[in-house]
């Protein structure tokens, strides 16, 4: 079975400038999340969807927006990028239903650098 | 102000040798999380804790959660090199869909052998 795939793996983005990145899911699962990974604030929670609607949200500004698709592949967009926006991106996607041993499965992540 | 706490940050032990790590809370939670990533890697899932009283093992590593408390632990029995990591605590919030998952300063384990 096919891990949880993001992609690209790296980029490299001016201020000011929008930036997507994907996430594709392991087969069948329909929740996909993303989280933010900065060495001064850590791990923070951007947002999570499910069948194709954002269940839960993070505290991050409006610039941060994300979608999913109908084959549970899930966006993230970044727009007016500023320097603090690097940082590693990381997915994570599980069956969703919150059922009692429910794990997330994190993907490698998006190494994003905003110069 | 919502906080989870991991003590220590730090923490340095010889192989062989047990030891705790703590994460405390300041919200009420639906489940508690803890998750090791290696360096330069991504967040691997080490045990998903529901219920006040719920303990998991694998391996060397035991989780157990007080929600009274809202305090867990992630003990490590006769540690191994293998286990240098750092490792996440994280709490998904009760009854609401704002901010939902917070996650602890993490901390970092280096096995000596």
């Amino acid at each position: 079975k096919a891990g949880v795939t993001q992609t690209p793996r790296y980029l490299i983005k001016t201020r000011g400038q929008q930036v997507t990145l994907s996430c594709s899911p392991i087969s069948g699962h329909r929740s996909v999340s993303w989280y933010q990974q900065t060495p001064g604030q850590g791990l923070q929670f951007l947002f999570e969807y499910f069948s194709e609607t954002q269940r839960n949200k993070g505290n991050f500004p409006g610039r941060f927006s994300g979608r999913q698709f109908s084959n549970s592949r899930s966006e993230m967009n970044v727009s007016t990028l500023e320097l603090g926006d690097s940082a590693l991106y990381l997915c994570a996607s599980s069956s969703g239903t919150g059922a009692t041993n429910e794990k997330l499965f994190f993907g490698s992540g998006t190494q994003l650098s905003v110069l | 102000e919502l906080k989870v706490e991991q003590n220590p940050l730090f923490l340095s032990m010889q192989e062989g040798k047990n030891y705790t790590i703590y994460c405390n809370y300041s919200t009420t939670s639906d489940r508690l999380y803890w998750y090791r990533q290696d360096p330069g890697k991504s967040l691997e899932s080490l045990f998903v804790l529901l219920s006040n009283g719920a303990v998991k093992q694998e391996g060397r590593l035991m989780a157990s959660l007080d929600t009274k408390a809202r305090l867990s632990t992630l003990h490590i029995t006769a540690a191994v090199h293998d286990l240098s990591a750092t490792y996440f605590c994280a709490v998904d919030r009760a009854e609401t869909s704002y901010d939902k998952v917070i996650f602890g300063p993490g901390t970092s384990l280096s096995v000596i052998p």
